[in-house]
């Protein structure tokens, strides 16, 4: 049974550094193909890609937030971490970490204010 | 960049067929994924590769594509399908992902 699970701080200030955790279990991130996400929502508004770690450690980033983002994993403790600098407000968003298309996480609201 | 445009809201009556569509350059060459949200809740795909349903998704729900454009179509719609409804797919090499605006779909 694949799970995943986000977690992570619920409020950041503006200018902070945010960092949060994908656990997940069911599966190896060292499986040859597999692949892992992250997905922000921000409050009433569309889905946006932000980034993806692959088994073989290449990584990918949605090119307007690329400069900000950084995308890991500890392939042993089953875990991808996704780090954004300088958050902002309109920052604020429901974060998912999922397998897409199959498997999605809860998500973790992070809200960005001073 | 590349961009999949959908209609904001979609309102049909118990029963009727819903047709949500999502427009885009890359969809004659990508594939098409259709999720259901709920609110409060995370996306769950309905759709798989243009027109494939996983297990455990209604038989009423069914994806097809035609050009530059792909149909999500619920027929007999009931009130638990009332939910807002995003398509997705890839940039033309298949590596980065796109998601439409989603489509709110009111069932009246």
């Amino acid at each position: 049974q694949v799970t995943l699970k986000e977690s992570g701080p619920a409020l950041v200030k503006p200018t902070q550094t945010l960092t949060l955790t994908c656990t997940f279990s069911g599966f190896s991130l060292s499986t040859h193909g597999m692949r892992l996400s992250w997905i922000r929502q921000p409050p009433g508004k569309a889905l946006e890609w932000l980034s993806h770690i692959y088994w073989d450690d290449d990584k990918l980033y949605t090119t307007s937030l690329e400069t900000r983002l950084t995308i890991s994993k500890d392939t042993s403790k089953n875990q991808v971490v996704l780090t954004m600098t300088n958050m902002d407000p309109v920052d604020t968003a429901t974060y998912y970490c999922a397998r897409i298309p199959d498997y999605w996480g809860q998500g973790t609201l992070v809200t960005v204010s001073s | 960049s590349y961009e999949l445009t959908q209609p904001p809201s979609v309102s049909v009556s118990p029963g009727q067929t819903a047709r949500i569509t999502c427009s885009g350059d890359v969809l004659p060459n990508q594939y098409a994924y259709w999720y259901q949200q709920k609110p409060g809740q995370a996306p769950v795909v309905v759709i798989h590769q243009d027109n494939e349903r996983p297990s455990g998704i209604p038989e009423r729900f069914s994806g097809s594509g035609s050009g530059t454009t792909v149909t999500l179509t619920i027929s007999g719609v009931q009130a638990e399908d009332e939910a807002d409804y995003y398509c997705q797919s890839t940039d033309i090499i298949g590596t980065s992902v796109i998601f439409g605006g989603g489509t709110k779909l009111t069932v009246l």
